[in-house]
């Protein structure tokens, strides 16, 4: 398979706290890009980070990229209740227009 | 209002009847795709057109196939159902292709299908 890996599996956090998200994936890339679904709805992207790029902010998003070890995170800081949710990163393979998802992160902020 | 709609939204059927789950963008978008979920695996891409009447794998198109014949349809067909294609069914939409992404607009998703073979 040539999916990623999200690291945790789970997090539970309290309203206020930030919270950091793993991305692993297997291949060289052309990009990388962080997604957000609410209880089996539809996918919502959230931030495109380029292959050449390291670090991009959206708002309270924070998404860094290793090409190196092959590995990406999303930090959303001073998170809130709404931040509840899963979070995918997907990766576009190198000379390819296929996308791969990882399995996710299902993100849970205690009030 | 810009949006992806598939339908059905929930559809219950039994093994070996072909099925049709529909899905249309009006944005335009060249670059559509599906997508089942699954517990524990995540989205898997099924297929993907680049645009009109061209089309390609992903990672898990067995048992499906899509036709392009149009920009704005994408049609996923399961010829012969199994119960292991119980599942929910995303389809998505982009203007640029994702080997080529425009910054602020990737995916547009649907809102989902969920489809149970008995």
């Amino acid at each position: 398979s040539q999916q990623g890996e999200e690291d945790p599996q789970a997090l539970s956090i309290q309203e206020g706290e930030n919270a950091t998200m793993n991305c692993s994936y297997k291949t060289s890339i052309n990009n990388l890009q962080w997604y957000r679904q609410n209880s089996g709805r539809g996918l919502v992207h959230l931030i495109l980070i380029r292959s050449n790029e390291r670090e991009k902010h959206s708002g309270r998003l924070r998404v860094t990229l290793d090409t190196s070890k092959k590995s990406s995170s999303l930090l959303i800081t001073a998170s809130r209740a709404a931040d509840t949710a899963s979070y995918f990163c997907a990766t576009t393979p190198n000379r390819d227009d296929k996308i791969i998802f990882g399995k996710g992160t299902r993100l849970h902020i205690l009030p | 209002e810009a949006q992806v709609t598939q339908n059905p939204r929930y559809l219950i059927t039994v093994t070996g009847k072909k099925l049709t789950v529909t899905c249309s963008q009006n944005m335009n978008h060249e670059y559509m795709s599906w997508y089942r979920q699954d517990p524990g695996l995540g989205l898997r891409q099924i297929y993907y057109s680049m645009n009109v009447e061209v089309t390609d794998k992903g990672d898990v198109p067995e048992g499906y196939k899509v036709s392009r014949k149009e920009k704005r349809n994408f049609p996923l067909i399961l010829e012969s159902p199994s119960p292991n294609q119980t599942s929910l069914y995303f389809c998505a939409s982009s203007f640029s292709p994702p080997s080529a992404p425009n910054e602020q607009e990737t995916q547009y998703f649907g809102p989902g299908t969920r489809l149970l073979v008995l």
